[in-house]
Formats: C-alpha cells, sequence, structure tokens
C-alpha cells in the first residue's frame, strides 16, 4: 500500500506571496491532520479534515486554511506569507474512525517551506 | 494550559538499554503516542498507549501512568540505526486526530 504522499517537496517563496501544498492519504484513509515543524516549535497542529469536513483546529491564524476533497486529498493554503510560516508541513492520514478508536495516524514526507 | 516534557537530548551505547521519559499536563487525554524521526524525514509510529501499563514491541516497549502523567519508552539492544529524535504525543480527548507534540528527545546512540 503506498503511503502519504506530498508534494511539492521543497518550496520558496517569499513574504506577502500565498502557498498551496497538496497531501496525498493512504487509501482507504479518511482523516487528513495537518501539523507545522520549527525547530523552536516542534509539531504543532494545524487542523483536521473528515469527510470534506474540518472537523478540528488548532491555535494558528486564518492565513492557514486547508480543504479536503471527495477522494480524501487535502490541500492546505497559507496566505500572506511571513518569515516565521518558514517551517517543515506534515500531513498525517488515519482511517477516521472516530473519537476512542485505537487509531495511528501516519506521516507523510513534508513540505519544506522556506520564506524569504 | 497543555504541556509534554520530554529530555532534550539524550546519548547511549551501541547494546545498551535507554529510557525515555515523557511527562504531560493537557486538559484531555485519549491515548499517548511515541513516534521515531530521522533527521530530515517523517516521523513514524512506534508504539501507543492509552491503558495504564507496559506495551511491547521488539526492541521497544512503552509503559503509561495516567494517574501520573507519565509515560516512558524503552529501546533495548540499541543500534546505531536508533539515532534519532523520539516524540511523544498526546491524544486530546475532545479533538479526534488532534496530537499535541512534545518537544523531542534527541538520542545518539554511539559504538
Amino acid at each position: 500500500k503506498a503511503g502519504v504522499t506530498q508534494t511539492p517537496r521543497y518550496l520558496i517563496k517569499t513574504r506577502g506571496q500565498q502557498v498551496t501544498l497538496s497531501c496525498s492519504p493512504i487509501s482507504g484513509h479518511r482523516s487528513v491532520s495537518w501539523y507545522q515543524q520549527t525547530p523552536g516549535q516542534g509539531l504543532q497542529f494545524l487542523f483536521e479534515y473528515f469527510s470534506e469536513t474540518q472537523r478540528n483546529k488548532g491555535n494558528f491564524p486564518g492565513r492557514f486554511s486547508g480543504r479536503q476533497f471527495s477522494n480524501s486529498r487535502s490541500e492546505m493554503n497559507v496566505s500572506t506569507l511571513e518569515l516565521g510560516d518558514s517551517a517543515l508541513y506534515l500531513c498525517a492520514s488515519s482511517l477516521g474512525a472516530g473519537q476512542g478508536a485505537k487509531e495511528t495516524q501516519y506521516f507523510g514526507p513534508g513540505t519544506r517551506l522556506l520564506v524569504l | 494550559g497543555q504541556n509534554i516534557d520530554q529530555p532534550t537530548e539524550m546519548t547511549a551505547t551501541e547494546g545498551a538499554i535507554v529510557q525515555i521519559n515523557c511527562t504531560y499536563q493537557t486538559s484531555g487525554f485519549n491515548g499517548l503516542f511515541w513516534y521515531q524521526q530521522h533527521a530530515g524525514e517523517a516521523p513514524t509510529f512506534l508504539s501507543y498507549n492509552v491503558l495504564d501499563g507496559l506495551e511491547e514491541k521488539g526492541r521497544f516497549s512503552s509503559f503509561l501512568s495516567r494517574s501520573k502523567g507519565y509515560s516512558y519508552l524503552l529501546l533495548k539492544e540499541l543500534q546505531m540505526k536508533d539515532s534519532a529524535s523520539y516524540l511523544c504525543a498526546v491524544r486530546d480527548s475532545g479533538g479526534y486526530n488532534k496530537l499535541i507534540f512534545g518537544a523531542g528527545t534527541r538520542l545518539a546512540v554511539h559504538p
């Protein structure tokens, strides 16, 4: 079974621009979560999508948004980029069986974003 | 608030045993995960605990005490390839798949 894939793997943008990152989950997985990883803050939860609906959100500004398509693929968008948005953006997929289930998230390789 | 603490760095010798501790204070709890992350790579799942006690999986074991807000990951028969960061993460009880991560413990295994 193919793992989680993310595109692009590397990206360089300048301040003020916007960026869209893509994530394709493992086949059969319906939940996609996004995380930001930086050396200073570690891994931080951005949001989770299940059945095309955002069902959880972390503490990030509204410049960070996402969506999920009917085939479970997900995109996240960051508008008006700031230098501090430079990070590794990871997506993770899981079955999406719901609360209380022994559900494991599997991470993709990430997109490394550099904002200049 | 949400707080997960792990040691920043540890070193160990090939063939030895190492224990990486994790303490947590979170508003909710629905399981604790350990992930391994090699430099420049994605985190990979190691173990999951939701009930108190020890879960063993080959060379890796993980322990949980919910009353103490404490977990540890035990790595036996260390190999050079075990040099990596080990991430402790708590799943928020209200948040489906929302994981709250500790900063990670960088383990260096020496010959």
